[in-house]
């Protein structure tokens, strides 16, 4: 079935440091692929998607692009501030069918 | 235009009481989701409805938990009778059919004492 693997946590790197989220996907066809976050005592957002191969999503200085060779979608950004601290979830949803599938999680604590 | 919009956001009651959540999916969104997330067991779907219409209930952990969606713009989640086990942050979520992106309210924090 269709399912999402992503790095475990927790991940803990100095401000200004690169981050990357590893994440791997198992799915038939084109699923489209989404990175959502986290912050501490709220729900989830949507932090950025891609919906076919090569896409690239990009949002708030992450960024992801959809390979479709290594079934991967990883979460990076250059430069880490203290307020991207959060959890980041990997997720796709298949091209049919209407469930979302949501990796465990991944706990990112930046330190001034 | 607003989000997702549940309630309770925090509630705290003692064993075998009734606990009812509610939730208000964005407008024009015709799927609903109920989600329940812990730190053992993570994010997980206890139930999703289309057009009102509960699809699939596979997630729904025991018959005490159950979940209805009356109208286009209401669904609750009950569970009845409550267990300490039961504690956990209870999310819903939404999305419209020709789009792709689920939209996450800010949850019901449940404990269960």
């Amino acid at each position: 079935g269709d399912s999402v693997t992503q790095m475990e946590g927790p991940v803990t790197l100095s401000e200004e440091a690169f981050l990357t989220i590893n994440c791997t996907y198992t799915a038939t066809g084109y699923p489209s692929l989404f990175w959502y976050v986290q912050y501490p005592g709220e729900g989830l957002q949507l932090l950025l998607k891609a919906t076919k191969a090569d896409d690239k999503g990009s949002n708030k200085g992450f960024e992801a692009t959809y390979r479709k060779e290594t079934t991967s979608f990883h979460l990076e950004k250059g430069s880490v501030q203290v307020s991207d601290s959060a959890v980041y979830f990997c997720a796709l949803t298949p091209n049919t069918g209407n469930q979302f599938y949501f990796g465990t999680g991944t706990s990112l604590t930046v330190i001034p | 235009d607003a989000g997702v919009i549940q309630s309770p956001r925090h509630e705290v009651t003692e064993m075998g009481q009734e606990v009812t959540l509610r939730c208000k999916p964005i407008s024009g969104h015709d799927y609903l989701f109920w989600y329940r997330q812990t730190m053992m067991r993570g994010l997980e779907l206890l139930i999703y409805f289309n057009n009102n219409v509960p699809i699939d209930d596979s997630g729904m952990p025991e018959d005490r938990f159950s979940a209805k969606m009356p109208n286009a713009s209401f669904s609750t989640l009950k569970i009845q009778p409550s267990e300490p086990r039961d504690s956990a942050v209870y999310f819903c979520a939404s999305r419209f059919t020709a789009g792709n992106t689920i939209y996450f309210g800010e949850g019901s924090w449940l404990t269960v004492v």
